[in-house]
């Protein structure tokens, strides 16, 4: 059972547009929600993450949307480039106990110049 | 230094076969964890070690044996391995393992099993 659903499984955007992952909880136990970032031949790197009690956080040109009572959250990158080209996870997590991450199924990006 | 590494980075073993891979970090973190990566999926949880301690087991098969020698060294010992165990296995660190800390991921150890 996928804890996390998350899509599209693969994206290609243009150089210069936004890139949009979207995914979607059921455990209303998760507080705490991560976007890792992977190349290949690495291991995954946190890139941003959000806590439910905002409803938006930026970095940069990335960007969590998170809409509480519909359980779900985005990943917005504006002006892609290609070296965004990954593959990225969302994740949900619990505080309250031993810390596990549950993955999303993975989005992979290519940005074509 | 927010740096993990792991060794080695390629290995092919036989079923009858044991190795070990190897993790370490030396940011002071009291959490390591070992996951496995399939090929376009995602990290699956394996072990959590929290101050030295077994804390989790995911129902990982006894042919993978966790030692963790101190705090900043985390090892995975594989024995009889099956060909589906073929993955890429991720070793993490964060600050501690209970609440929600940054997991710092190395680049993994790619195995084979033949």
């Amino acid at each position: 059972q996928q804890q996390v659903k998350q899509s599209p499984q693969s994206l290609i955007v243009q150089k210069g547009g936004i890139s949009i992952i979207n995914c979607a909880y059921e455990n209303t136990a998760f507080d705490y929600f991560p976007w890792y970032q992977q190349f290949p031949g690495k291991g995954p790197a946190l890139l941003i993450a959000i806590r439910p009690d905002v409803s938006e956080k930026k970095e940069g040109r990335f960007t969590i949307s998170f809409n509480k009572s519909a359980k779900q959250f985005s990943l917005h990158i504006m002006d892609s480039q290609p070296g965004d080209s990954a593959t990225y996870f969302c994740a949900a997590e619990n505080s309250g106990g031993y810390q596990k991450v549950t993955f999303g199924i993975g989005t992979k990006l290519q940005v074509i110049p | 230094d927010t740096e993990v590494t792991q060794t080695p980075k390629h290995l092919v073993m036989g079923m009858t076969n044991k190795k070990s891979l190897k993790c370490e970090q030396h940011m002071g973190h009291r959490a390591m964890y070992w996951y496995k990566q399939k090929a376009k999926k995602p990290p699956e949880l394996m072990f959590v070690y929290s101050y030295e301690k077994l804390s989790i087991n995911e129902s990982v098969p006894s042919r993978f044996s966790p030692e963790c020698p101190n705090s900043s060294l985390l090892n995975l010992h594989l024995h009889a391995l099956q060909p589906e165990d073929s993955a890429l296995y991720l070793c993490a660190s964060s600050q501690d393992a209970q609440g929600t800390y940054e997991q710092y991921f190395g680049p993994g150890t790619r195995l084979t099993v033949t």
